[in-house]
């Protein structure tokens, strides 16, 4: 099946430094995909759609300029945390789908980041 | 985006089947019923999606209402892998765009 990889799976940053997170789709083009956010023992909350060769769109009280994504070719959207605070330690996840009607959602195996 | 209500939680025996109601009462007439899982520390992973009729495919079977404001997620057969938060989720205007709810977390004893 068609497969969506983030990167890193995990990364350890100090406060006040920016971070950089991967999403690839391997095997299929996506002129859209979907960031995510999950904090411990809750849901996924929607951040941001990716849209390619545009600016994301942002899911309200989701800052744009801490949190910039681009989406520069149609396998590959980043999501960069920008002066990462302790309260930014979270597990981000991606998602894609294959063009064509009514496909499933592929999500990365997410990225957990723990600012220090 | 319409919403929907799931029970916090469910356990069931290993090997027995597993029926996990979703209500959805202000669902839209283009939506569609998705239902996804995760495991700790995964990603989510696809289960099953359907508009208007009952699905069945190799992971579980899709009930939907005749007037679609409830639907059951069907696991025939529960496994100890089954063990995750299994979310059901409504389409939207747009393909893709996943809203999250709580999700019921499915626990599975041997």
């Amino acid at each position: 099946g068609a497969v969506v990889s983030q990167h890193p799976s995990w990364v350890i940053c100090k406060s006040g430094t920016s971070v950089k997170i991967e999403c690839r789709s391997l095997d299929f083009q996506a002129t859209t995909m979907f960031w995510y956010r999950q904090f411990p023992k809750q849901s996924l909350m929607l951040m941001a759609t990716s849209n390619e060769g545009s600016k994301a769109t942002y899911e309200q009280g989701v800052e744009k300029d801490k949190f910039l994504i681009n989406h520069a070719s149609l396998t590959l959207s980043t999501l960069t945390v920008t002066s990462a605070h302790p309260e930014d330690s979270s597990f981000y996840i991606c998602s894609a789908h294959p063009p064509g009607e009514n496909t499933e959602a592929f999500f990365g195996q997410g990225t957990r980041l723990t600012v220090v | 985006d319409a919403k929907t209500t799931q029970p916090n939680s469910m356990e069931s025996n290993e090997e027995e089947p597993v029926h996990l109601p979703c209500n959805h009462s202000t669902i839209s007439g283009t939506d569609y019923i998705h239902w996804y899982r995760q495991l700790p520390s995964q990603g989510p992973e696809y289960v099953i999606h359907g508009l208007t009729s009952n699905v069945n495919n190799r992971m579980a079977s899709l009930a939907i209402a005749e007037d679609r404001k409830s639907s059951t997620l069907i696991l025939h057969r529960a496994t100890l892998r089954d063990a995750a938060v299994y979310y059901c989720i409504l389409s939207g205007d747009s393909w893709g765009k996943l809203q999250f709810g709580a999700g019921t977390q499915v626990v599975v004893t041997p």
